[in-house]
């Protein structure tokens, strides 16, 4: 079965802090890994991640797969209230040719003042 | 920037009627999806959409559920006989071709009484 298991379920930091957060599937047919930020309502797209070993960096957002075991990471730098959100993990993978997105449960960051 | 824009934002209705949730996908985009996620839990894939078919359609959508693209604009799901347990969150993608991240609409609060 295809699943895709997201840690740690819920962080609290202080501003100014590091985060690291995991994301590790089992999928059969992987095509992509992506992540979002969700606060309130839809899930904005952070980033897309296809190649191992490649970081993608946005501002103080940094993220990077690794094919060979299986997992990623996103590391918020400097972390400010306003990252406080949940952020998702989902694999896109393809059957029968057409895409289909598995969602981790995702990992609830709280940023103190 | 352009948006997914998905009405009503919450949605009312007794437990048996009919119920049809509205998408404005992004106007060049061309695949779309509808994924329910119930409070608290993960975002789950129901059906996604490509050239006028459904193209691949999890367990969740039964019979009840049903998707339509009636005119070059909107998408829309429709729940046939709502039960309880079809309260939840659902939100409305779409994404301009296979290998692009999807772009989320607000989702629309459906509740069931």
């Amino acid at each position: 079965e295809d699943k895709v298991v997201q840690s740690p379920l819920s962080l609290v930091v202080h501003e100014g802090d590091t985060v690291t957060l995991n994301c590790s599937y089992e999928v059969t047919n992987f095509r992509s890994l992506l992540w979002y930020k969700q606060e309130k309502k839809a899930p904005t797209f952070l980033f897309m991640l296809t190649s191992s070993g490649i970081e993608k960096k946005s501002g103080r957002l940094s993220s990077i797969l690794d094919k060979k075991e299986l997992f990623s990471i996103l590391n918020i730098t400097a972390t400010q209230t306003g990252d406080s959100a949940v952020y998702l993990c989902a694999v896109a993978l393809t059957t029968s040719g057409t895409y289909k997105y598995i969602f981790g449960t995702g990992t609830r960051l709280k940023v103190l003042a | 920037e352009p948006e997914v824009t998905q009405t009503p934002s919450h949605q009312v209705t007794q437990m048996g009627q009919e119920v049809i949730l509205r998408c404005v996908p992004i106007s060049n985009h061309l695949y779309f999806y509808w994924y329910r996620q119930i409070l608290g839990q993960k975002v789950e894939f129901l059906v996604s959409f490509y050239n006028n078919e459904i193209s691949e359609k999890s367990e969740i959508f039964d019979d009840q559920f049903s998707v339509e693209r009636p005119d070059g604009s909107n998408f829309t799901l429709k729940i046939r006989s709502t039960k309880l347990e079809d309260s939840a969150m659902y939100f409305c993608a779409s994404k301009v071709a296979a290998a692009q991240p999807q772009h989320f609409g607000d989702g629309t609060r459906l509740s069931i009484l």
